[in-house]
């Protein structure tokens, strides 16, 4: 069973911060990796993607990947509050459906 | 480019009753997948279509179907519905299997 697993948090940090979110994923076969950010009551909204090993930088988020180690990170620089959510690491294997992990709550505190 | 859609937004059903999703995916998108969120299964896939066809199926019960028209439009299906089926099902459109996924605001669905 392919597997997609996440620090449920919530996670902390206080405006201004580096945010920190990590997925490890079980199918080394993985190709595809997102990160998407998840209001309370609202749907996933895709924010990054990555498809190769490194980082990929998107404004104040940088997705990083490390296939080696089956780990990718999203680092979110300069918190604000509104970037208080829910952040959903989701990873595909070609031609099977999207893995989603369970999330990990993110506070931002002003 | 307009977005997913998926109507209703919120549905309340009874015990026993059948109740029909719809999803209009994104312009030119002929990949749609669904999802059922719960707080504490998180997004659980249920299927994904294209092209009409249904690529892959999620480990959920027969009760639970799903078809994609030839405009992309997809409809998912619950009969005899449970209380354990009270979720918001998510629709998501694509381009193909792999590729990025972009998801409508879903349908909060409540099952008494």
């Amino acid at each position: 069973q392919k597997e997609v697993e996440q620090n449920s948090g919530p996670l902390s940090v206080p405006e201004g911060a580096i945010a920190s979110l990590n997925c490890t994923y079980s199918d080394r076969g993985s190709q595809s990796f997102f990160w998407y950010r998840q209001y309370s009551g609202k749907s996933p909204e895709l924010i990054m993607s990555i498809y190769s090993n490194g980082d990929k930088e998107d404004g104040r988020f940088t997705a990083q990947l490390n296939k080696a180690s089956q780990y990718v990170s999203l680092l979110i620089r300069d918190s604000q509050p509104s970037d208080s959510a829910t952040y959903l690491c989701a990873v595909n294997g070609g031609n099977t459906p999207l893995v989603f992990g369970k999330g990990t709550r993110l506070s931002v505190i002003a | 480019k307009a977005g997913v859609t998926q109507t209703p937004r919120y549905l309340i059903k009874t015990r026993g009753q059948q109740v029909t999703l719809s999803c209009s995916p994104i312009s030119g998108h002929r990949s749609v997948s669904w999802y059922q969120q719960t707080p504490g299964q998180g997004l659980q896939f249920l299927f994904e279509y294209f092209s009409e066809t249904q690529r892959n199926k999620g480990n959920f019960p027969g009760r639970f179907s799903g078809r994609q028209f030839s405009n992309s439009r997809s409809e998912m299906n619950v009969s005899t519905l449970e209380l354990g089926d009270s979720a918001l099902y998510l629709c998501a459109s694509s381009l193909g299997t792999g590729n990025e996924q972009y998801f409508g605001p879903g349908t909060r669905l409540t099952v008494t």
